[in-house]
């Protein structure tokens, strides 16, 4: 398998343009999870689906942020308009609550995004 | 609900010392337990994990931690590091069922020394 898989790797952007960040969770997972990591707030769980249904948004930090999963493959995470407080390492998690690895998540690689 | 504690945010050893990274976690119930590693521009890893049955745990390149209930922690331990072992990592727990949500601690940097 493929693993989770992110793109783009890097993002370069000026504040007040719309960023989206993809992602392909591993094919059969259930659970989709994106998160964002900062120096200083660390790792934040941002929104989490479940068979493709918004579960918990509540770290979704403002209105400028929504996220989708139109199906079971793909997912993006969406910023509009960006701001310079929104740099940060996006990652992806995907998650298969039928397997008996108990809840593990498996992670992407993450999107660096930078706004200048 | 349920919080992770991880003491020390640097922690450094002499390559071939060993390797000692605390967490202690808060819950009402038992919970699932693990420890991830993200090596420098990487996402993260899983090292190992703790759901039920032998509390000593085994993970990955020689990494091992032992899940203590009375004393709400679950400790990763390697006994001799190794310079590739510099890495940041994180310990989480989540719920023993129901919504597969991690709570992550704030990361430790393992520096391993020459």
């Amino acid at each position: 398998d493929a693993g989770v898989i992110q793109s783009p790797r890097h993002e370069v952007t000026e504040m007040g343009q719309e960023v989206t960040l993809r992602c392909k969770p591993i094919s059969g997972h259930d659970y989709l999870f994106w998160y964002r990591q900062t120096m200083m707030r660390g790792l934040e769980l941002l929104i989490y689906f479940n068979n493709n249904v918004p579960i918990d948004d509540s770290g979704m930090p403002e209105d400028r942020f929504s996220a989708k999963m139109p199906n079971a493959s793909f997912s993006t995470l969406k910023i509009q308009p960006s701001e310079p407080r929104d740099s940060a390492v996006y990652f992806c998690a995907s998650s298969d609550s039928w397997d008996s690895s108990y809840n593990e998540q498996f992670f992407g690689p993450g999107t660096r995004l930078t706004v200048l | 609900a349920q919080s992770v504690t991880q003491l020390g945010s640097h922690v450094s050893v002499s390559e071939g010392a060993l390797v000692l990274l605390r967490c202690n976690y808060s819950s009402s119930v038992p919970p699932y337990l693990f420890w991830y590693v993200q090596y420098p521009n990487q996402g993260l890893q899983l090292l190992l994990k703790y759901t039920t049955g032998a509390t000593l745990v085994k993970g990955i390149n020689g990494f091992e931690a032992e899940f203590k209930k009375s004393e709400t922690s679950f400790h990763l331990t390697k006994p001799s590091a190794h310079m590739s072992d510099a890495a940041e990592y994180f310990c989480a727990v989540s719920p023993p069922s129901g919504t597969y949500k991690y709570i992550f601690g704030t990361g430790t940097r393992l520096k391993v020394l020459a």
